[in-house]
This record gives structure tokens, sequence and C-alpha cells, in this order.
């Protein structure tokens, strides 16, 4: 299993251009996450998916950020325009409706720059 | 509403010493509980879970973590800590009667000294 798989690992782009970052989730899983770090606000849920669905779109920060999961390994978060206060590492993270309690496996993360 | 927290921002111990993270949480309903490791310029792995039954969980790279409901709490403890503990670690609740979404809270800096 290659687990979550995000790209790119790093991007350092300039304010106002257009960003787009990409996760394949583990193969079987239906639910998606996409969360924000930063050392100001910590640890962020942004958007989820469950079969492909957004579910809940609230940790959006503004209409700058959007997402999609055109299928079921597959999901892009953009930001357009990105502006410095965007810059943070983004994690992807998937998980299996299999039971109860059901934990999340993360990617490796995204570290976005904004200058 | 759903809410952990992690009250030390940085637990210092040395190398062979018992470890204690301490995590508390507050939901509506009964809680499943997580602990997460971050090491530097990683994702977050999943060390182990509570669901229900017995309230001593192990997990993985020889952690446990003990449930206590009358003190909402789920802290984080080994036995004897090795310098490459050394990580962030982050604890996250999900109420049994919500959603998918798990609660984070702040995170822990462990630092192993030789």
């Amino acid at each position: 299993d290659a687990g979550v798989i995000q790209s790119p690992r790093h991007e350092v782009t300039e304010m106002g251009q257009e960003v787009t970052l990409r996760c394949k989730p583990i193969s079987g899983h239906d639910y998606l996450f996409w969360y924000r770090q930063t050392m100001m606000r910590g640890l962020e849920l942004l958007i989820y998916f469950n079969n492909n669905v957004p579910i809940d779109d609230s940790g959006m920060p503004e209409d700058r950020f959007s997402a999609k999961m055109p299928n079921a390994s597959f999901s892009t978060l953009k930001i357009q325009p990105s502006e410095p206060r965007d810059s943070a590492v983004y994690f992807c993270a998937s998980s299996f409706y299999g039971g109860r309690a059901r934990e999340q496996y993360f990617g490796p993360g995204t570290r976005l720059t904004v200058t | 509403a759903q809410s952990v927290a992690q009250p030390e921002d940085q637990v210092n111990v040395a190398e062979g010493n018992p470890l204690t993270v301490k995590c508390t949480y507050s939901v509506s309903g009964n809680p499943y509980l997580f602990w997460y490791v971050q090491y530097p310029n990683r994702g977050l792995q999943f060390l182990l879970k509570y669901i229900t039954g017995d309230n001593l969980v192990k997990g993985s790279y020889g952690f446990e973590a003990e449930f206590n409901k009358s003190q909402t709490s789920f802290h984080l403890k080994k036995p004897s800590a090795l310098v490459s503990d050394s990580a962030l670690y982050f604890c996250a609740v999900r109420d049994s009667s919500n959603t998918d979404k798990l609660i984070f809270g702040t995170g822990t800096r462990l630092q192993v000294f030789p």
C-alpha cells in the first residue's frame, strides 16, 4: 500500500498566482480530508468528502479556496489568488468507513510558500 | 461541542524514564479517542485509538494510553522513553453521535534527552 500521496511536496509561488495541490487517497478509502497546519493556528480541517461528495466545507477560509474530488482516487485543493498568509503545510488524509471509529491516514503534506 | 485540550506545549524527559503526554476531552456522546505522532517534515502517523472496552489501549512503538471517563482524560504513556520518540504528539476525539470529523488538540512536543 503506497499510502496517501500528495503533490507537489513543496510549492513556492508569488502572491496572486493560482496554486493547485493534489492528493491521491488510499485505494478503497471513501473519506478524504484536507487540513492546513501553521505554527499560529495548529492543525485546521478545511473540508472533507465522503464518496467524492463534499460534506463539510465550513473550515475553508474564504472564497479563494476551493476543493474538488472528481473521482475516488483524486482530489485537488486550489487557491486563487494566493496570498502570503496562505503559507502553510497542507495535508490530505483518508479513511475507510469500516466500523465505529475510523482512524485517518495522512499524506506527507505540501509545504506552500507564497511570497 | 467537541473539544480536546493538551495542556502542555512541551514535555521533557530523560531517555529510559517513563513519559506521559496529557490529553483531556469534551464530547456530548461517547468518545472515540486517538493519538497521532508527527516527526519533522512528515505527516501525522496513527499511534492508537480507544473505542470501547479495556481502558488501557496499546499501540505502536511501545506506546499505550489510558482512558479515564470520570476525568475525561486519555493520557499517552510509555514506560521507557527513547531519544527517537522525540516528536510532536496530537490527541484527537470524535463524538460517537457526530459525523466523521476528528477534533485535534494543539499538540505537545516531546523532547527525550540522552
